[in-house]
């Protein structure tokens, strides 16, 4: 079964530095879909960005950035120049593009941003 | 942002009662999903549908059952409420893959505390 496992429960970075988030699937899957979702305390689930895995490029979106390495299984997000409405959970999804249409999704980072 | 709404968005009630919470969709997309939220344990797939009538289980669905009788509307339904049914509950909807329509997209929530 697919797992994705997010081990930093917690992060703090300072305004305008840059940021880095873990996260690590498992897959047997070749195709798939990889999503980075942003909570903040309103507690609605914003996309922050998604990445394709027969894409070997990157996907960007203005301050974030993805690190997409399928043969480790890792996607992590960077979010740089830091600012204080980034400051929220951040959850790492998975999608299969085929078969079930089932999500899965890591336990969630808490990222700190200081003033 | 996609057109999703979830009713009530608060509610509070007693151990045994049955509860229903609503999920309502513009955007006629597919999917439809119902997660619950909890500390610890990130967003965790109660059920799916993947069309009008068709609805699959989640990780979660013991005390829960679903039901769609319209391509815009999905129902969750606690038959008989317990304690451990007190949580945050989100509905998400996607669509067929291509144009983004992998992407899944999330109502504002309904947070439920059962007495």
């Amino acid at each position: 079964a697919q797992t994705v496992t997010q081990s930093q429960p917690e992060m703090s970075v300072q305004e305008a530095e840059t940021v880095t988030l873990s996260c690590t699937y498992d897959t047997s899957e070749s195709d798939y879909y990889l999503f980075w979702y942003k909570q903040p305390p309103s507690r609605q689930m914003i996309l922050v960005i998604r990445q394709e895995a027969y894409k070997q490029q990157n996907a960007t979106e203005n301050r974030f950035s993805v690190n997409f390495q399928k043969a480790a299984k890792s996607f992590s997000l960077k979010i740089s120049d830091s600012q204080l409405g980034d400051a929220a959970m951040y959850f790492c999804a998975y999608r299969a593009t085929s078969g079930t249409y089932k999500y899965i999704f890591g336990t969630g980072t808490r990222l700190k941003v200081l003033a | 942002d996609a057109g999703i709404t979830q009713s009530p968005r608060h509610k509070v009630t007693e151990t045994g009662t049955p509860v229903t919470l609503r999920c309502h969709q513009t955007e006629n997309h597919r999917y439809m999903y119902w997660y619950r939220q909890d500390p610890g344990h990130g967003l965790r797939l109660i059920h799916y549908s993947y069309g009008v009538k068709d609805t699959d289980k989640g990780e979660v669905s013991d005390g829960y059952s679903v039901s769609r009788s319209k391509t815009e509307d999905f129902l969750l339904t606690l038959e008989s409420a317990t304690s451990s049914q007190t949580s945050v509950y989100f509905c998400a909807i996607s669509d067929v893959a291509g144009e983004r329509g992998e992407t899944q997209y999330f109502g504002p929530g309904t947070r439920l505390l059962v007495l």
